[in-house]
């Protein structure tokens, strides 16, 4: 159990374009959705975290209107790079935490999106 | 804010021995969750073994085992019998639940190799 997809696991993109990414949590319902992106052998950055039916909630120096994250489901989050630059390429991980309880206080990961923008 | 620390960027280790990796955690809070997970070259995050602060017994899955010192807020892994598919990039994480979306604070990780 817990299992949480992304898609597309590869994507590249050309500069100026906007891509999304799909995370969905495939055996549970996740109230709350969180969006990594890690550089390599680097550490996982949280960039936001998302609530089913409400704002996303973004970290410090995320710019909310290039990072665009959707919660519109208890299964399904998105986000999506608007006018993507060559910077912006990085691998992008999704985790998903189900309600409270007593696995409330874990995340399960994602496989990641690497995305390339040429 | 809570902060982790891993002092330890790679490690490498033979199969079939035991390998320490380190964590500290700075936090003023008293309830708390401590995470290891595991990052093999697929770049699955896989949780490895968790402990919740309350508890004073440390946490053990099967080969993995933690040291958790809470006074001196050191929260080390032990891998025993170590295999090739131990080698993996792992990170250490703090989360306060119920707060900020219980959020997950890692470490910088540690790259660990596993010889054979």
């Amino acid at each position: 159990g817990a299992v949480v997809s992304q898609h597309p696991s590869r994507v590249i993109c050309k500069s100026g374009t906007s891509v999304k990414i799909e995370c969905r949590s495939l055996d549970f319902q996740a109230t709350t959705m969180f969006w990594y992106r890690q550089f390599p052998k680097q550490s996982l950055m949280l960039m936001a975290t998302s609530n089913e039916g409400s704002k996303a909630t973004y970290e410090q120096g995320v710019e909310k209107d290039k990072f665009l994250i959707n919660h519109a489901s208890l299964t399904l989050s998105t986000l999506t790079v608007t006018s993507a630059h060559p910077e912006d390429s990085s691998f992008y991980i999704c985790s998903a935490r189900p309600p409270r309880g007593d696995r409330g206080y874990e995340q399960y990961f994602g496989p990641g999106t690497r995305l390339t923008v040429t | 804010a809570q902060t982790v620390t891993q002092s330890q960027p790679e490690m490498s280790v033979q199969e079939a021995e035991t390998v320490t990796l380190s964590c500290t955690y700075d936090t003023s809070e008293s309830n708390y969750y401590l995470f290891w997970y595991k990052q093999p070259p697929s770049r699955q995050m896989i949780l490895v073994i968790r402990q919740e602060a309350y508890k004073q017994q440390n946490a053990t899955e099967n080969r993995f085992s933690v040291n958790f010192q809470k006074a001196a807020k050191s929260f080390s892994l032990k891998i025993s019998d170590s295999q090739l598919g131990d080698t993996a990039m792992y990170f250490c994480a703090f989360m306060k639940p119920m707060e900020y979306g219980n959020k997950l604070v890692f470490g910088a990780g540690t790259i660990l190799r596993v010889k054979s």
